[in-house]
């Protein structure tokens, strides 16, 4: 089944502490983006990668991480985590052909809380 | 910046109709748009490309006025499944891969 997972899908965690958000795509996809969404603000763009080891900020890249080492893989690290980046935390991947005319898949969220 | 979504909310009784817009301030090559129940993964609906066209999906379709920079999400004699908060995704000429998304619109269909 073509799928994008996250893990974990919780976590509560306190300021400082380094963490790490995994995300995979089993459909070879060449693209991958990391949006965080929060009430009222819908989906903001942290990261995205067109392809391995080709990475780019989003609109709100402040305070995360990223690395594409493999194709199917795109974590997302909080180096040290902070009560703002409290949010549901989505990863996508879509196609490189056909650009922005390709739908995205997204994972089912990751709902991060820093005390 | 993000496009903007109106209305922000609407409810609705089944069976009846509605539609939601959304307008970006800078030139469209694309639209998205994605419905996202509550504590889910948002889910693609359908994509529109420049050059003004409509196009459908069961009993929802769109449209899109790349003159205006304008999407609208048509929804017809809605269903309780139609429920949840839309997104517009706006693929901006010249930002080959940057999707952005636009605030929400929370619909929800009743009895």
């Amino acid at each position: 089944e073509a799928q994008v997972t996250q893990n974990p899908r919780y976590l509560i965690t306190v300021t400082g502490k380094k963490l790490t958000v995994t995300c995979s795509q089993n459909m070879n996809h060449e693209y991958m983006s990391w949006y965080r969404q929060d009430p009222g603000l819908g989906l903001r763009q942290i990261y995205y990668s067109m392809n391995v080891e080709v990475t780019d900020k989003g609109d709100v890249p402040e305070g995360y991480k990223v690395s594409r080492k493999e194709k199917r893989n795109f974590p997302l690290i909080l180096e040290s985590p902070s009560p703002n980046q409290t949010s549901l935390y989505f990863c996508a991947s879509r196609t490189g052909t056909g650009g922005l005319g390709q739908p995205q898949h997204f994972g089912d969220g990751t709902r991060l809380s820093i005390l | 910046q993000q496009p903007v979504q109106s209305p922000q909310a609407v409810i609705l009784r089944e069976g009846e109709d509605a539609v939601i817009n959304c307008s970006s301030s800078k030139a469209l090559y694309s639209v998205h748009w994605y419905r996202q129940k509550h504590g889910e993964a948002p889910v693609f609906l359908m994509i529109l490309l420049k050059g003004g066209e409509q196009k459908g999906h069961e009993k929802i379709s769109a449209s899109f006025n790349e003159k205006k920079q304008q999407s609208s999400l048509y929804l017809t004699a809605s269903q309780l499944s139609y429920s949840g908060t839309y997104f517009c995704g706006a693929g901006n000429t010249g930002t080959a891969s940057k999707l952005t998304f636009g605030t929400g619109t929370r619909l929800q269909v009743t009895l």
